[in-house]
This record gives structure tokens, C-alpha cells and sequence, in this order.
């Protein structure tokens, strides 16, 4: 079933300009997942944040986590046309040795010059 | 770093045929992989686990019966879409886990087309 619901659905910005993408979900978690999707391929990951960390920072990527709120923000800070693409939000919860990813409904973002 | 292999990224076969989709860690071993399936512009929607050496375990909705999971070593997962019609057409993906904590490793995909 599905976890996470992420807004906005679609975000058009141009390139300069910050992207912020919400997630959220409801249930208690282990860690927090962001990836990356071009179109008709797989998923690039982005960062993980467990669910003791507040913030965590990658290069033009920031994400935070509220596990009080059940959700999690993406920041891309200086977006740039390469950053055209789907984005999801996958919540993790261990089972056994693995972690069991679910999903958000993602957000597609166009990064225009 | 961890790469997963998938193939082939794009079929087309007759309503009724089977299909194999394969997936291989390549630079590593995965106990556990999981496979998606993913409709157009819509989010990813988990199927199975698959466990090398058991039985996969399936998500609720997901007939056993239709999507064959083998599992035989701890490189290689296969999917096997049997009996395919029409609506199985979708974009199936598969992953690799890597630990708890650690991110999943996704393969790039297969475009399944049935006619």
C-alpha cells in the first residue's frame, strides 16, 4: 500500500531557483529515503536520513525529517536543467536483515533555463 | 559502488507468451531483492521480496501464480511474467538490498509491452 503522499504533485521552477518537496507518511519508521528518477529509468538514491537525525546535507541537497509530524522535506538549492526528474520520498522499515522501502507518489519537477 | 544489472530493458511479446526479466548484483551479494512494478507517471508499487534459497514473499493483490519469483543465488532474482496479457504492460523494476540503513540498489528497468 502506499506510505507516503508528496506535494507538490508537479513543480516548474528555472534553473537558479530552489525546489522544496514535502512528503509525507503514517506510520513509525526506521529511515527515511530520497531517490531520483529520469524518465523510463531506474531510481538514482539521493540521501537517507534515519529516523534519529533532524537534517542531513549532500552536496545542493538538504532534506530534514519531522518524525513527530511523519514527514520530510528535499531542498535543491541552485537547481540546474540536469535536475529535470521525478523525485520520491521511500520510507523504510526493516524486516529481518533488509529494509522494506514504500514509496511516495513523487514529484515531478521541470528545471527550465 | 553497488550496481545491479537488468535485463532487458524493453520487450514486446504476444498476450498469452511468458517473459523472464533477470536481475544480477553485479560487484555484490544481495540475500534480499525486491521488485516494483510501475505504472506511467505513477509511483512505485512494491510486488515481492525475494529471498535467495526461500520462497518469495508477495504483497497483498499480487498473484504468486502470475508473477514467478526465483531466487536461486545470491546474485541473480528472476521475474517471470506468465500467461501476460495487455494490463501486465508496466514498467517493472527490481532492487537489491545492501543492509539495514543502506540504500536500496535499483536496476534500470524493463518495458514490458504485451500485444
Amino acid at each position: 500500500s502506499q506510505q507516503g503522499e508528496e506535494d507538490p504533485q508537479a513543480l516548474s521552477i528555472q534553473e537558479g531557483e530552489n525546489a522544496t518537496m514535502n512528503c509525507s507518511y503514517k506510520t513509525s519508521i526506521n529511515n527515511l529515503q530520497w531517490y531520483r528518477q529520469n524518465s523510463g529509468r531506474g531510481l538514482v538514491h539521493l540521501i537517507l536520513i534515519r529516523s534519529n537525525e533532524r537534517e542531513k546535507h549532500s552536496g545542493r541537497l538538504r532534506v530534514t525529517l519531522d518524525t513527530s509530524k511523519k514527514s520530510s522535506s528535499l531542498l535543491i538549492t541552485a537547481s540546474r536543467a540536469a535536475d529535470t526528474a521525478s523525485y520520491f520520498c521511500a520510507t523504510a522499515a526493516f524486516t529481518g536483515t533488509a529494509s522494506k522501502l514504500t514509496f511516495g507518489t513523487g514529484t515531478r519537477l521541470q528545471v527550465t533555463l | 559502488g553497488a550496481v545491479v544489472s537488468q535485463h532487458p530493458s524493453r520487450v514486446i511479446c504476444k498476450s498469452g507468451t511468458s517473459v523472464k526479466i533477470e536481475c544480477r548484483s553485479l560487484d555484490f551479494q544481495a540475500t534480499t531483492m525486491f521488485w516494483y512494478r510501475q505504472f506511467p507517471k505513477q509511483s512505485l508499487m512494491l510486488m515481492a521480496t525475494s529471498n535467495e534459497g526461500s520462497k518469495a514473499t508477495y504483497e497483498q493483490g499480487v498473484e504468486k501464480d502470475k508473477f514467478l519469483i526465483n531466487h536461486a543465488s545470491l546474485t541473480l532474482s528472476t521475474l517471470t511474467v506468465t500467461s501476460a496479457h495487455p494490463e501486465d504492460s508496466s514498467f517493472y523494476i527490481c532492487s537489491a538490498d545492501t543492509g539495514r540503513n543502506s540504500p536500496l540498489h535499483f536496476g534500470n528497468g524493463t518495458r514490458l509491452t504485451v500485444t
